[in-house]
Order: C-alpha cells, then structure tokens, then sequence
C-alpha cells in the first residue's frame, strides 16, 4: 500500500534553532516528492519539490534530502524564525498518476 | 501569482442540508480536486476533475458529488450533509504535466450540526 509517514507528529523549538523533519515513504513507482508548509487557516503552498535524481535542494533556510534508495526525505529548517510555526506535509506523485500520497504532516512551533 | 479562491472560509450547516462549496482559479489548469482534511488524517482526496464536465472519484467520494461545467470553476456538492462530514475542505488546481504543483485554496472550514 502506498504510504507517506512523517516524524514527529509535533516539534517545538526555540527562535534562531535548527530542526530536521522525517519523510519515509513506500510509494512505487516514484515520481516525485513535495514539501509544503501550511499556516494555520490556510491552504498548503509548496517549498520544494524532489525528484528521483535529486539529493538535496535548498529554499533559503529550507533544504531538502532524498535518499531514494531508502525512500526518505528530510527538511531541513536552519535558523528558524517565528514565522516558520506550521504544519510541515511531505507529498509524494506516483508515477503515471496525478494523485498525490500525503503525510499527516509534522506541527512546527517555534517559539521566542 | 496562482490564485485559488474558495466562496467560503467558514460555513455551519444542518444535518441534512445540501450543501454547496465553490472554488475558482485563475490560471486556466486543466486539473482541480477537492479534498478534506482531518486531524491525524491529513489530507484525502474527494473528487478530481481533468477536464469540463470529466470527474473521477478520489478516495472518499461518498456522500459528496461535484460539478465541473467551466474550466475555471469546481464545485464539490454535500447532497444531504452529515455531522462526519465536519472537516476542512480544500480545493486545488494544477497544470497538465507529473511535476505540477497543486495550488491549494484557502479552505472551508464546514461544521455539520
């Protein structure tokens, strides 16, 4: 069964700390994988997206990891700011399908 | 910029009302799905649409219809609401090609009484 999990469910954090989010995945064949922050009342928007040749992709403070041979993501928040408290989703594509696997998501708070 | 816009951000309706949700986007995708979203869940999609008038079920369709009869709008129908179906529901649009981001409106918060 094809299937996105994300660690941990919740983080809290300091201002000005970094963290490090987990995406495992069992979705085949791949595609590619998104990250996406949500804020809280609002849609999702994309901060990066992987595909099987990529290893590491940066957005300012948010980089991205795949290891697709042991089918894993991480994201990567150095610095973090107030602004980053959000949900974080990690999103896989199949291949030949325009349906997306979405993770439950990790809860970001990042406090003064 | 991608805009999705959904009619509502909160909504409370009846048990048994019908219930309409409306998205519209402005930068002539082919594709729009609506989807929910529950804690510890994430994200589940409802319905797709590739085209006017095309609609495929998505995970959880039941209970819910929808209606695509312009390229730029995608409206998801609760034919007779029920209380499980209190959720977030978000609509997204994308482009034709695999690596197409999904642009995601900013939700309807639905509360079933």
């Amino acid at each position: 069964k094809n299937q996105v999990e994300q660690s941990p469910q919740s983080l809290i954090i300091l201002e000005g700390k970094n963290c490090t989010l987990q995406c495992n995945y069992t979705v085949s064949p791949f595609s590619n994988l998104r990250w996406y922050k949500q804020d809280t009342g609002r849609g999702p928007v994309s901060l990066t997206i992987m595909t099987f040749s990529e290893n590491t992709k940066s957005n300012g403070r948010y980089t991205a990891t795949l290891d697709a041979d042991t089918k894993q993501s991480s994201l990567h928040i150095t610095a973090s700011q107030l602004s980053d408290s959000a949900s974080y989703i990690c999103v896989v594509r199949g291949d030949n399908t325009d349906k997306l696997i979405f993770g439950t998501g990790t809860r970001l708070q990042v406090f003064p | 910029d991608v805009k999705v816009t959904q009619s509502s951000r909160y909504l409370v309706k009846r048990t048994g009302e019908k219930v309409f949700l409306e998205c519209v986007q402005d930068m002539d995708h082919e594709n729009m799905f609506w989807y929910r979203q529950d804690p510890g869940l994430g994200l589940r999609l409802i319905y797709f649409s590739y085209d006017v008038k095309m609609k495929e079920k998505g995970d959880i369709p039941e209970g819910y219809s929808v209606s695509r009869e312009k390229k730029e709008r995608f409206s998801l129908i609760l034919e007779s609401a029920s209380t499980n179906q209190t959720s977030m529901y978000l609509c997204a649009s994308s482009g034709t090609y695999s690596y197409n981001e999904q642009f995601f409106g900013p939700g309807t918060r639905l509360t079933v009484l």
